[in-house]
């Protein structure tokens, strides 16, 4: 089956930008999703479709696919964006969503 | 705004079904655009995606999964549903029902999620 592999943590200092990869094969030929997830809460998308932003996520979020590698970059980092990110991808091939393992941002 | 919501059991025997409801308010689950999934967390684990169902009924199921799994839709009610049958404790988890906006795309609203125990 299709596998997306993130890194298990990253950290990044106040006012700085964080880019969280998202390896899988060929990746770049699929849409791929990115979703925050803060403790005790639901998941929220914040870049859809490789580089799109839903309504009233900051323009600090970005997102870039290509080759293996998608990326989300959250530039200016505060203390707010300390998440769990998720990236998640639909493979066609075998009609299922898989998401990548997660990445933990700290803010130092 | 559209609101989802999970409600069943929070407590489910070994061996038995787990059973839960995803109410939709704010807008019909006709849209012909949306699909309607289930997505757990284990406790102290990643997402899990379980399956999802267009509004006229076809159903794409996780692999691992599919075997135990029924999603159905009532439009009537503007509810979706999540059968699991022959649960193990490796079955607690938070569950999530969310729309996805399309065939490629991701899921935009998401529900606050239950919480489901397998234990006797």
């Amino acid at each position: 089956s299709y596998v997306l592999t993130q890194p298990p943590s990253a950290s990044v200092a106040p006012g700085q930008t964080a880019t969280i990869t998202c390896v899988g094969n060929n990746v770049g030929s699929k849409s791929v999703q990115w979703y925050q997830q803060k403790p005790g809460q639901a998941p929220v998308a914040v870049v859809y479709d490789d580089v799109a932003r839903p309504s009233g996520i900051p323009e600090r979020f970005s997102g870039s696919n290509s080759g293996n590698t998608a990326t989300l970059a959250i530039s200016r980092v505060d203390a707010g964006d300390e998440a769990i990110y998720y990236c998640q991808v639909w493979d066609p091939s075998r009609d299922q969503v898989v998401f990548g393992g997660g990445t933990k941002l700290t803010v130092l | 705004q559209l609101q989802l919501q999970e409600s069943g059991p929070g407590l489910v025997k070994p061996s038995e079904t787990l059973s839960l409801t995803c109410t939709v308010s704010g807008d019909s689950i006709n849209g012909t655009t949306y699909y309607w999934a289930w997505i757990r967390q284990a406790p102290g684990k990643g997402l899990e995606w379980i399956g999802h169902i267009y509004y006229s009924g076809g159903t794409y199921y996780s692999p691992s999964l599919r075997s135990r799994v029924t999603v159905s839709v009532d439009t009537s009610h503007n509810h979706f549903s999540l059968r699991l049958s022959s649960v193990t404790a490796s079955d607690t988890a938070v569950y999530y029902c969310a729309r996805r906006r399309g065939y490629y795309s991701n899921f935009d609203y998401w529900g606050q999620g239950t919480l489901v125990t397998v234990s006797s």
